[in-house]
């Protein structure tokens, strides 16, 4: 079956750096995304990558190793408001998108 | 960016009333529109997937005679909850992709409370 696997909660300090892993195990692979979520609110795009390789966008990065079914999402100079739900998220090879169930990140002052 | 929106944004109604959800791509030609339910604390949930002009693909377990789903044009797909039960209250949300592009933008949910 397909599966992706990330932590179900972290906490970090602010001002500080958190990884977030995920791994998926899904037939083929067209890209991952992760999505920011806040509480009762819909998700928000991040990033995306397809290649193996590190993507910078500001604060943020994420990594891909495609041969290793794992991705991290970088979070840089923590602030209040990143506390959130973070979603890992792969398009399998029939196109589909398979969801995580998400990492909350508590920040902490 | 491109944007979606759903309306309405919250609706409380009465069990067995049905309720309508539009989501709109507001700047982009949607081909594809997807519907999710999010229950509290939980991921998100695919329903269904739907391609404009055609009948929509329903996940597992989801009761397609429950959950109307139209996309009728490329900017405008419909959610109807019939004979709406307290179970399904949730928060749906929709998302849309561009025949071009890869990425999936949401609307900002609609929560549904069935009383």
């Amino acid at each position: 079956g397909q599966n992706i696997d990330q932590p179900t909660e972290m906490t970090a300090t602010e001002g500080a750096i958190v990884q977030i892993n995920c791994t998926y195990q899904t037939s083929g692979f067209n890209g991952l995304f992760w999505y920011q979520q806040h509480a009762g609110e819909a998700p928000t795009f991040l990033s995306y990558n397809v290649l193996d390789g590190l993507e910078e966008k500001g604060r943020f990065s994420s990594f891909l190793s495609r041969s290793k079914g794992y991705s991290y999402l970088l979070l840089k100079e923590l602030q209040m408001k990143d506390s959130a739900s973070y979603l890992c998220a792969v398009r399998d090879g029939g196109y589909q998108l398979i969801w995580g169930a998400g990492t909350k990140l508590i920040i902490k002052p | 960016g491109a944007v979606v929106s759903q309306h309405p944004s919250w609706v409380i109604c009465k069990s067995g009333t049905s309720v309508k959800i539009e989501c709109r791509s507001l700047d982009f030609q949607a081909t594809t529109m997807f519907w999710y339910r999010q229950f509290p604390k939980q991921s998100l949930m695919l329903m269904a997937t739907s391609n404009e002009g055609s009948k929509a693909t329903y996940e597992q377990g989801v009761e397609k005679d429950k959950f109307l789903i139209n996309h009728a044009s490329l900017t405008l797909s419909t959610l109807t909850v019939t004979s709406a039960h307290p179970e399904d209250s949730s928060f749906y949300i929709c998302s849309a992709s561009a025949a071009s592009g890869n990425e999936q933008f949401f609307g900002p949910g609609t929560r549904l409370t069935v009383l």
